[in-house]
């Protein structure tokens, strides 16, 4: 089974400095789909960025990027810039890419902290 | 403007009743979801449909039942077998087999409490 794992249950940062979530995940599937998910306090979840395992360049959104390192199963987010805004839950999620039943998966979640 | 409905947004329960939590999508998506959140333990599966007429059992199914006799609706209920029920509970939706933007498109949410 697949699993997902977010190691940070809480972090901060301060206003405009950088910082990293890290996320690691277990899959014997080679082709799948990472995604990394925001839940501010209204508690609506929201896509921050998408990342396909057979893409080897790593996914860039604004000022969302990741790192993405497939044979050590590991996909961290990393943050720049940040903003007041960017407090919320972090969710790291799994899908397999095909084949199957397709649910997702989801991390624990990281309560990210902005400083002011 | 397309997206996922949940309702109601708050929900209250007395012990021993069944209670159903409704979720609607039009964004014409084929497999939907249903998640409960605690505090502490991230977004468990509770059941997934891949397709109407079909679902499948998650990670904490027990106490819980789904149907999918259209591909817009997919109502979770709640049964009195649930012994913790209170939580919220998300529902989710995403375009399926064969599509390439795999992401899961979320409702607002319920939160269920047992009074």
């Amino acid at each position: 089974a697949q699993t997902v794992t977010q190691s940070q249950p809480e972090m901060s940062v301060q206003e405009a400095e950088t910082v990293t979530l890290s996320c690691t995940y277990d899959t014997s599937e080679s082709d799948y789909y990472l995604f990394w998910y925001k839940q501010p306090p209204s508690r609506q979840m929201i896509l921050v960025i998408r990342q396909e395992a057979y893409k080897q360049q790593n996914a860039t959104e604004n000022r969302f990027s990741v790192n993405f390192q497939k044979a050590a199963k590991s996909f961290s987010l990393k943050i720049s810039d940040s903003q007041l805004g960017d407090a919320a839950m972090y969710f790291c999620a799994y899908r397999r890419g095909s084949g199957g039943y397709q649910k997702v998966t989801f991390g624990t979640g990281t309560k990210l902290q902005v400083i002011p | 403007d397309g997206g996922i409905t949940q309702s109601p947004k708050y929900l209250f329960r007395k012990e021993g009743q069944n209670v159903t939590l409704s979720c609607e999508q039009n964004l014409n998506h084929d497999a939907m979801y249903w998640y409960r959140q605690d505090p502490g333990q991230g977004l468990r599966l509770i059941y997934y449909s891949q397709i109407v007429n079909d679902f499948q059992k998650g990670d904490i199914a027990e106490g819980y039942s789904v149907s999918r006799e259209k591909k817009e609706s997919f109502p979770l209920t709640v049964t009195s077998a649930q012994k913790n029920p209170t939580a919220f509970y998300l529902c989710a939706s995403s375009i399926g087999l064969g599509g390439r933007r795999t992401e899961a498109f979320f409702g607002q949410g319920t939160r269920l409490t047992v009074v």
